[in-house]
């Protein structure tokens, strides 16, 4: 089945700095979706991305699906922002919609 | 639209307890999923439904594990005979037909004591 790697694991910034998490898939898809874990567990909708580029505020998001990955930028990063990041995706090959989740990055923005 | 609602929100069991999840989806949604969530790890895909038909069960999804989608409206997610490593979140999600955006609840955190 399809793989989905994120990178990096861990990522601790200074509030107001600027950060890159990477989305890596091994095959086509028909579907990218970036999550916000809440500390009490809900995944929080950031974008819905299979191709493109979107900007929401200060986060902005970038698939590249032809070479099968896709960034999230997080721009003047503010404690708020902390918590873990998850990258989703839907196989190509299939219509289910069912997402693969890649393990995350988990942020931490001190003060 | 209130969202994806999911009930209760956390549920403490003694191991061999039967126990159920409800799963309220977004009105009009026609596809529901069930995923899974152990501590460190990205979402597990469990189940799911188009309308009431469920379409696909994972391999995690054991024969103690049971989802009913009656008349395409709410799910519900049934354990039995739970045991400790049942431990997780359980999160419902829904989505229009088709592999579109999908929309979370809350999700039903299960410890099986």
């Amino acid at each position: 089945g399809i793989q989905v790697e994120q990178s990096p694991p861990d990522l601790i910034l200074q509030e107001g700095a600027n950060s890159t998490l990477r989305c890596n898939f091994s095959d086509s898809v028909n579907n990218l979706q970036w999550f916000h874990q809440n500390p009490w567990g809900q995944l929080i909708n950031l974008f819905y991305i299979p191709s493109g580029t979107k900007q929401n505020g200060r986060l902005s998001a970038t698939t590249v699906a032809t070479e099968r990955y896709s960034l999230l930028y997080i721009s003047s990063s503010q404690t708020t922002d902390s918590g873990v990041y998850f990258c989703a995706v839907g196989d190509g090959s299939s219509n289910t919609g069912k997402l693969i989740f890649g393990q995350g990055t988990t942020l931490q923005v001190k003060p | 639209d209130t969202g994806v609602s999911q009930n209760p929100r956390h549920k403490i069991t003694k191991r061999g307890q039967n126990v159920t999840f409800r799963c309220d989806p977004i009105s009009e949604h026609n596809r529901l999923y069930w995923y899974r969530q152990t501590l460190g790890q990205g979402p597990e895909f469990l189940t799911y439904f188009q309308n009431e038909a469920q379409l696909e069960k994972s391999r995690l999804l054991s024969d103690r594990f049971s989802a009913e989608r009656p008349k395409g409206s709410f799910s519900t997610l049934e354990i039995q005979r739970t045991e400790q490593g049942d431990s997780a979140m359980y999160l419902c999600a829904s989505s229009l037909l088709g592999p579109y955006e999908q929309y979370f609840g809350p999700g039903t955190r299960l410890t099986v004591t």
